[in-house]
């Protein structure tokens, strides 16, 4: 596609209610990173995929946060259980290939979801 | 470990004015620099980015940074600012081998007619 896009844009969840975050990357591109960005903050990394394996879920905030990406293409974010502080804006970016021992590829973002927990 | 510091939270300029948005890393060895906009309700776009090379590198609108190693410091520049770019201006760093983006908190740009 024309760039990354996500879905929902914005999601209202009462809290202790389980969510989904989806994200289509740009076609071809191999690497993809969930970040978090809370209010008046810059984002913050959560996890990062290449193809369909997850590399890197350091910055996951809890167990109640789980990230898939089964054929190397869509992803889901999932939050189990939300709670308040998981209100923040949540982006998506797609890289080419992040290769070994090399800097990092340029990440193009989609628009994020914004979620709100009550 | 890595950081990002952007000091000025809020910046408003005339527009036609000059514009610098400052921004210092903090990593032992060359870090790899980004500038990200982003628009009220819009993704991040990417203005610039800094690899290696030509320390003054130009970027999309007008745009472009400088980095300067001795003051571990990319800041952002623009001669002529527009009411087009109100927006929040994110710098952010890469390294050799990680996956991830370390962010600053950003700068929110308000531009007066």
């Amino acid at each position: 596609g024309a760039g990354v896009s996500q879905s929902p844009r914005y999601k209202v969840a009462k809290r202790g209610q389980d969510v989904a975050l989806r994200c289509d990357p740009i076609s071809g591109h191999v690497s993809l990173f969930w970040y978090q960005q809370a209010l008046g903050q810059g984002p913050e990394f959560l996890t990062y995929f290449q193809n369909e394996a997850q590399l890197d879920k350091s910055g996951l905030p809890s167990d109640r946060f789980f990230a898939e990406r089964p054929e190397g293409s869509v992803s889901t974010l999932k939050i189990q259980r939300t709670q308040q502080e998981d209100s923040a804006v949540y982006l998506c970016a797609s890289s080419l290939e992040q290769g070994a021992g090399m800097g990092p590829k340029t990440q193009y973002f989609g628009p994020g979801t914004r979620l709100l927990v009550l | 470990a890595q950081s990002v510091t952007q000091p000025d939270i809020h910046i408003t300029v005339s527009e036609g004015a000059s514009l610098e948005l400052r921004c210092n890393y903090s990593y032992g060895a060359t870090p790899y620099l980004f500038w990200y906009v982003q628009s009220p309700g819009q993704g991040l776009q990417l203005l610039l980015k800094y690899f290696s090379g030509d320390t003054l590198v130009q970027g999309i609108k007008g745009f472009e940074a400088e980095f300067k190693r001795s003051q571990s410091s990319f800041n952002l520049r623009k001669p002529s600012v527009h009411w087009s770019d109100a927006a929040e201006y994110f710098c952010a760093v890469g390294q050799t081998g990680a996956n991830n983006l370390f962010f600053g908190t950003g700068t929110r740009l308000t531009v007066i007619p």
